[in-house]
């Protein structure tokens, strides 16, 4: 069974930091992208960024909005994949997904529960 | 970057009707290499993750009923429900994955009348 679990969440502070962790099974990891997509209360979907497998290079794109305060990276080891966010701001308020794609050719086929971050002085 | 239009922003039809869902995107999704386009469908219930349903804009994921089928090509594409169910009740989104940021849409939700 494929299961992702975010983990890291949190209350911070803007300006603050957080390092969330997406720990995966149930498919080879190592071949898998990863993505990160984010979801404020209420509100739509919004894709923050990826991170490739090796064969990729592990090439990492990002959204507009997090470009330079986000981090994406993986340990295939550990199965685990990483959202680092720094410089937080009360927009980046939202449940962090990580998703990826196991099964099918092209989409995102299996997501975790989320972790939430909320950026508050 | 592409951005994601969808409309209406919510839809309500009775139990049994058909319930259409648009989403337009700024440049074309459509691989000419492959002739594919790179364009997906969710559905998210309430307290739930997004759900795949549809992919390449009309390959139905695996266990999804087929009463769902999506369709298009280019920027504008269709996401049908041919006779609605009430676990049909959600927010549906569409995606591209042609070129990052791989935006979604608004979202539409979707109600029973």
């Amino acid at each position: 069974e494929v299961q992702l679990v975010e983990s890291g969440g949190g209350l911070v502070q803007p300006g603050g930091s957080l390092k969330l962790s997406c720990a995966a099974s149930g498919f080879t990891f190592s071949g898998s992208p990863i993505h990160w997509v984010r979801q404020a209360s209420g509100r739509g979907l919004e894709w923050v960024g990826l991170i490739r497998s090796k064969p990729n290079n592990y090439a990492t794109a990002y959204a507009a909005s997090v470009k330079g305060r986000f981090t994406i990276s993986r340990d295939d080891s550990k199965n685990t994949a990483y959202l680092q966010v720094n410089s937080l701001k009360t927009e980046d308020t939202a449940l962090y997904y990580c998703t990826t794609r196991a099964t099918v050719p092209m989409g995102l086929d299996f997501w975790g529960q989320g972790t939430l971050v909320s950026v508050s002085s | 970057d592409i951005v994601m239009t969808q409309s209406p922003d919510s839809l309500a039809v009775s139990l049994g009707e058909r319930a259409t869902i648009n989403c337009k995107s700024s440049q074309s999704v459509l691989y000419s290499s492959n002739n594919r386009n790179y364009l997906g469908w969710y559905q998210q219930k309430p307290g739930q993750p997004p759900k795949l349903l549809i992919y390449w804009a009309s390959t139905r994921e695996s266990g999804v009923p087929d009463r769902f089928s999506g369709s298009g090509s280019g920027t504008d594409f269709t996401l049908t429900i041919s006779s609605l169910q009430a676990e049909d009740v959600a927010v549906y989104y569409c995606q591209q994955y042609y070129s990052t940021p791989y935006s979604f849409g608004q979202g539409t939700k979707l109600e029973i009348k």
